[in-house]
């Protein structure tokens, strides 16, 4: 079972606001790091698959970044929207098992 | 195409009994993950079928069981029932292992709501 931790637990932002979340992971064999998004009262959404070291992803307004070596990723939000209130989870893949997702990050904006 | 499907959506049950959650997956799909979500615990990996096969397994005690059918359809029964079973069950389904994914991406269904009385 892999050990994935994600921090902070749960943050709170106001509208406008920029925020940041680290997902961190075994750097042994990596395969794949996930980013999903998830929804009060929806089904988590795939944010982003990133494979290569310093792979860098980006959409709208929602961009993350890949460390391997070091076992880290970070999710960034520009400009945080209500809208964007939701439960982020990573999920490291390591090409052979399934996914394993961490607890998420708690995100909410207030307007 | 069609999203991944979950019935029933909720379901009240009571210590004791046993219960039986579906999931159809997305046309194609071989894949199909359980997972379940509790309060703080984020989403715990259950099992995963591959062409009717169980291909992974979580640490789960032996009162979860699932199976897949050769539509790739799959159960996962619970028996038994505790007060602790209370949860979201949500499976996913995935391209995996059949040459049009390399990195599992999980398609997520909107989950059964399971409360054990």
């Amino acid at each position: 079972i892999l050990n994935v931790e994600q921090s902070p637990q749960s943050l709170h932002v106001q509208e406008g606001d920029s925020t940041n979340f680290t997902c961190s992971f075994p750097s042994s064999n990596f395969y794949a790091l996930h980013w999903y998004r998830w929804e009060t009262a929806k089904s988590p959404e795939a944010l982003f698959v990133m494979t290569l070291n310093g792979d860098e992803k980006k959409k709208g307004r929602i961009s993350a970044t890949l460390n391997t070596k070091e076992g880290y990723s970070y999710l960034y939000i520009k400009g945080s929207q209500p809208e964007d209130s939701a439960t982020y989870l990573c999920a490291p893949y390591s090409g052979y098992s399934t996914l394993t997702f961490g607890k998420g990050t708690m995100l909410l904006v207030s307007p | 195409k069609a999203g991944v499907t979950q019935t029933p959506r909720y379901l009240i049950k009571t210590r004791g009994q046993q219960v039986t959650l579906s999931c159809s997956p997305i046309s194609g799909h071989r894949s199909v993950s359980w997972y379940q979500q509790t309060p703080g615990q984020g989403l715990q990996f259950l099992f995963e079928y591959f062409s009717e096969t169980q291909r992974n397994k979580g640490n789960f005690p032996g009162r979860f069981s699932g199976r897949q059918f050769s539509n790739s359809r799959s159960e996962m029964n619970v028996s038994t029932l505790e007060l602790g079973d209370s949860a979201l069950y949500l499976c996913a389904s995935s391209a995996s292992g059949t040459g049009g994914d390399f990195y599992n991406e999980q398609f997520f269904g909107p989950g059964t709501r399971l409360t054990v009385l």
